[in-house]
């Protein structure tokens, strides 16, 4: 079964830092990786996808990922962060051999101090 | 505009009462999901249906019923045998674009059993 795994439950940076969330897959073949950010009491809206093309993934916001078959990785980075990018953040994974089924992290919390 | 929404937004109920969740998308996908999200748990999938009148069990389907008689709705039953329905719940629809799924985030329903 895939699955992902997102280290730090809780990240915290300043404002103009750069911001990097951790996520690591487990799949016997590449999946699809997509993120996702929620705002409180919200729904998740997607910030980016990883489909097998390109390995550097820009997505909305400023923010991007590179998957990194080696490393089982696609950790989501923006250089600068800023206040309204406080929100919680899920990676996901599909099978590229179809199927609907997303599974998610557990989530990280970002918070954005001044 | 298009989009998914889910009523009511806040949702008290007794133990031992069922209560339907509503989710209603106007996105013309094929496929649906219910999602319940915890704490530090991330998003579990309770069930999906990829088409009407069909539906497949999720991860966590006991407790919960589901019902796909139109292509646009997809109410999410919680009845008195879910212990612990105390929860956030979202509803998904997908369309699939060149191999993979992309999924759409309804806002949630807030359910509090009192």
């Amino acid at each position: 079964a895939q699955s992902v795994t997102q280290l730090g439950s809780h990240v915290s940076v300043s404002e103009g830092a750069l911001v990097l969330l951790r996520c690591n897959y487990s799949s016997s073949v590449p999946p699809y990786l997509f993120w996702y950010v929620q705002y409180p009491n919200q729904g998740l809206q997607l910030l980016l996808k990883y489909t097998s093309a390109a390995t550097l993934v820009k997505g909305i916001n400023g923010f991007e990922a590179e998957f990194k078959k080696s490393e089982t990785s696609f950790h989501l980075t923006k250089p600068s962060a800023h206040m309204s990018d406080a929100a919680e953040y899920f990676c996901a994974v599909s099978p590229t051999g179809g199927g609907n089924k997303l599974t998610f992290g557990t989530g990280t919390q970002l918070k954005v101090e001044l | 505009d298009g989009g998914i929404t889910q009523s009511p937004k806040y949702l008290f109920r007794k133990e031992g009462q069922n209560v339907t969740l509503s989710c209603e998308q106007n996105l013309n996908h094929d496929a649906m999901y219910w999602y319940r999200q915890d704490p530090g748990q991330g998003l579990r999938l309770i069930y999906y249906s990829q088409i009407v009148n069909d539906f497949q069990k999720g991860d966590i389907a006991e407790g919960y019923s589901v019902s796909r008689e139109k292509k646009e709705s997809f109410p999410l039953t919680v009845t008195s045998a879910q212990k612990n329905p105390t929860a956030f719940y979202l509803c998904a629809s997908s369309i699939e674009r060149g191999g993979y799924n992309e999924q759409f985030f309804g806002p949630g329903t807030r359910l509090t059993v009192l």
